[in-house]
């Protein structure tokens, strides 16, 4: 079953903003990962944040976490239309390879 | 309930031999199904893309030639590791393409490789 939520479900704003996606999730944590999809293709890991790291840069991704509130949300900034995909969180609790995930959120990014 | 059944959930093997992990989709005819690795604690990779009917897509570093897809029907991919060795021991996880569906994964494979 999904724990991890992120919303929004959809976002569509216009090339060159900011985006920001949001993930909640319910249990303890070992880290917490961010994926893209795009359409058709695979998942491609983003960031990995672990539960004693407060915020993580990656070129224009920025992913805070937030242990206390149980969630994490992930920026794009200056978006390009390229970024159009869906964006995954996914928790690592404290087993190994055990990940749970969010249903994701769809973001367009208009030219 | 499951609709992407994987098997075997875990396999131990000797050095140099290869093993077989089967993905089936149950309730859905997956024209694609992404095959992914996971070392402990750590993110999904993506490895490979396999289509039915057509050779698979590797991802940049993954030797085709070890890390054999074959994905004959629209309901069964597999992935053979061939002369396994050590550093091959992980989790295995396929998951088929369901577009809009979401995103739905196997149980998992967890290879050890002695």
């Amino acid at each position: 079953s999904q724990q991890g939520e992120e919303d929004p479900q959809a976002l569509s704003i216009q090339e060159g903003e900011n985006a920001t996606m949001n993930c909640s999730y319910k249990t303890s944590i070992n880290n917490l990962q961010w994926y893209r999809q795009n359409s058709g293709r695979g998942l491609v890991h983003l960031i990995l944040i672990r539960s004693n790291e407060r915020e993580k840069h990656s070129g224009r991704l920025r992913v805070t976490l937030d242990t206390s509130k149980k969630s994490s949300s992930l920026l794009i900034t200056a978006s390009r239309a390229a970024d159009t995909a869906s964006y995954f969180c996914a928790t690592g609790p404290d087993s190994n390879y055990q990940l749970i995930w969010g249903a994701g959120t769809k973001l367009i990014i208009k030219p | 309930g499951a609709v992407v059944s994987q098997h075997p959930s875990w396999v131990i093997c000797k050095s140099g031999t290869s093993v077989k992990i089967e993905c089936r989709s149950l309730d859905f005819q997956a024209t694609t199904m992404f095959w992914y690795r996971q070392f402990p604690k750590q993110s999904l990779m993506l490895m490979a893309t396999s289509n039915e009917g057509s050779k698979a897509t590797y991802e940049q570093g993954v030797e085709k030639d070890k890390f054999l897809i074959n994905h004959a029907s629209l309901t069964l991919s597999t992935l053979t590791v061939t002369s396994a060795h050590p550093e091959d021991s992980s989790f295995y996880i396929c998951s088929p393409d369901r577009g809009q569906l979401g995103a739905f994964f196997g149980q998992g494979t967890r290879l050890t490789v002695v």
